[in-house]
């Protein structure tokens, strides 16, 4: 079946910009999560939904990151006045059930996001 | 949350088994041990996880130390497509699933 997609797949701005980034999960699954990860470093947690409800948000950098899953599928992270420190590849991740810690959590390809 | 120290890198031989260690001393007694890894240029991808007992799947067995302060990943049979970086996560209730991603293990097989 159809694994979880993100949207753009590339994505370059200019500075100062306002950028939204997708996120569909695999149909059916309850939790959905962001991740950012630089070039050579590892994923870093930036926040994570159950259902529609924003679980954790305590990886969002600073008040110009959000994210939303109002109907409790798609999510959208937007990245408000981006900063050239924001490049970096996001990541999005779902799993089937709500914050199961023996679940297992299926990544999307991830958008890359150049800040010029 | 758990901290853990694995190798920066690893080298084996394709066909051979690889062993790649995990350190978690201060992991609690009700954090699990889930295993990512990340093939060049492609998302995470799990591969195991386990509690107290050891662990088999069709991609890897894990095994776990008695007093839990250290796991093993076990590739039977390296192939060259398991090149890859390899991370090494304790999970607990609080953490409500959110994965925290150390710098991991980089696997290279050599034909």
């Amino acid at each position: 079946g159809a694994g979880v997609s993100q949207s753009p797949r590339y994505k370059v701005t200019k500075r100062g910009q306002d950028v939204a980034l997708r996120c569909d999960p695999i149909s059916g699954h309850v939790s959905l999560y962001w991740y950012r990860q630089a070039l050579g470093q590892g994923p870093e947690f930036l926040t994570y939904f159950n259902y529609e409800a924003q679980q954790d948000k305590s990886g969002l950098p600073n008040d110009r990151f959000s994210a939303e899953r109002p109907e409790g599928s798609i999510s959208t992270l937007t990245i408000q006045r981006t900063e050239q420190r924001d490049s970096a590849m996001y990541r999005c991740a779902s799993s089937l059930a709500a914050s199961g810690i023996t679940d297992t959590q299926y990544f999307g390809p991830g958008t890359r996001l150049t800040v010029l | 949350d758990a901290k853990t120290t694995q190798p920066n890198s690893m080298e084996s031989n394709e066909e051979e088994p690889v062993h790649l260690p995990c350190n978690h001393s201060t992991i609690s007694g009700t954090d699990y041990i889930h295993w990512y890894r990340q093939l060049p240029s492609q998302g995470p991808e799990y591969v195991i996880h386990g509690l107290t007992s050891n662990v088999n799947n069709r991609m890897a067995s894990l095994a776990i130390a008695e007093d839990r302060k250290s796991s093993t990943l076990i590739l039977h049979r390296a192939t060259l497509r398991d090149a890859a970086v390899y991370y090494c996560i304790p999970l607990n209730y609080n953490q409500g699933g959110k994965l925290i991603f150390g710098q991991g293990t980089e696997l290279s097989v050599k034909p």
